[in-house]
């Protein structure tokens, strides 16, 4: 079946790059996503990147996407405290049902 | 903006209630998703619709049950409470554009 990875953890150093690195198995999948989890908070939709595209760029925020390996990593510039939450991976098997498989999430802690 | 809002933030129920949480969303999407988050599960899906009145399960639907009567709301029912759905409940809706917008969370606590 579908499984999404991710490792749970991660810890930069304010004004480093972050990197989140993401693995999918369902080939078949259009779309991925990034969502952003702050404590208490709903999931925030931050990028997402169709499966004919490698890269995508929003202002901080960088997507690359290896269709061959089924890796996805989300790489986020300049780190800042306000980065600090717990980032999920996303992908969309079937676009008629529409639901994502998500991973469990990794926990980004961004030290000053 | 897409808004999804659910009817509580918290919710401390005893075993044995019927729980009704509800979302709403404003932007007359057709799909909508109900899901729960457990530290080291991560999301799951339990039960979503793409239409009124059209319901499909999930990958954990037991002891859930969902209602979808006008388009921009959708239920999520626990007929008897039990302490194993202590969770954090999210809805989502979906756009055109596959993206999926989610709700604040509901967090039930059931004693």
């Amino acid at each position: 079946g579908e499984d999404v990875e991710q490792s749970l953890f991660l810890s930069v150093r304010e004004g480093d790059s972050s990197v989140i690195n993401c693995t999918y198995t369902d080939s078949s999948s259009t779309y991925l996503y990034w969502y952003k989890q702050e404590p208490g908070a709903g999931l925030q939709l931050l990028t997402y990147i169709f499966s004919n595209m490698d890269m995508k760029q929003d202002q901080r925020l960088t997507v690359l996407l290896n269709k061959k390996d089924k890796h996805l990593s989300l790489r986020i510039a300049d780190t800042q405290t306000g980065d600090s939450a717990i980032y999920f991976c996303a992908e969309t098997p079937s676009l008629w049902q529409g639901n994502l498989i998500f991973g469990k999430g990794t926990k980004l802690s961004v030290k000053p | 903006d897409v808004k999804v809002t659910q009817s509580s933030r918290y919710l401390v129920k005893r075993t044995g209630e019927k729980v009704f949480l509800e979302c709403v969303q404003d932007m007359d999407h057709e799909n909508m998703f109900w899901y729960r988050q457990d530290p080291g599960l991560g999301l799951r899906l339990i039960y979503f619709s793409y239409d009124v009145k059209m319901k499909e399960k999930g990958d954990i639907p037991e002891g859930y049950s969902v209602s979808r009567e006008k388009k921009e709301r959708f239920s999520l029912i626990l007929e008897s409470a039990s302490t194993n759905q202590t969770s954090m409940y999210l809805c989502a809706t979906r756009t055109e554009l596959q993206t999926q917008y989610f709700g604040p969370g509901t967090r039930l606590l059931v004693l």
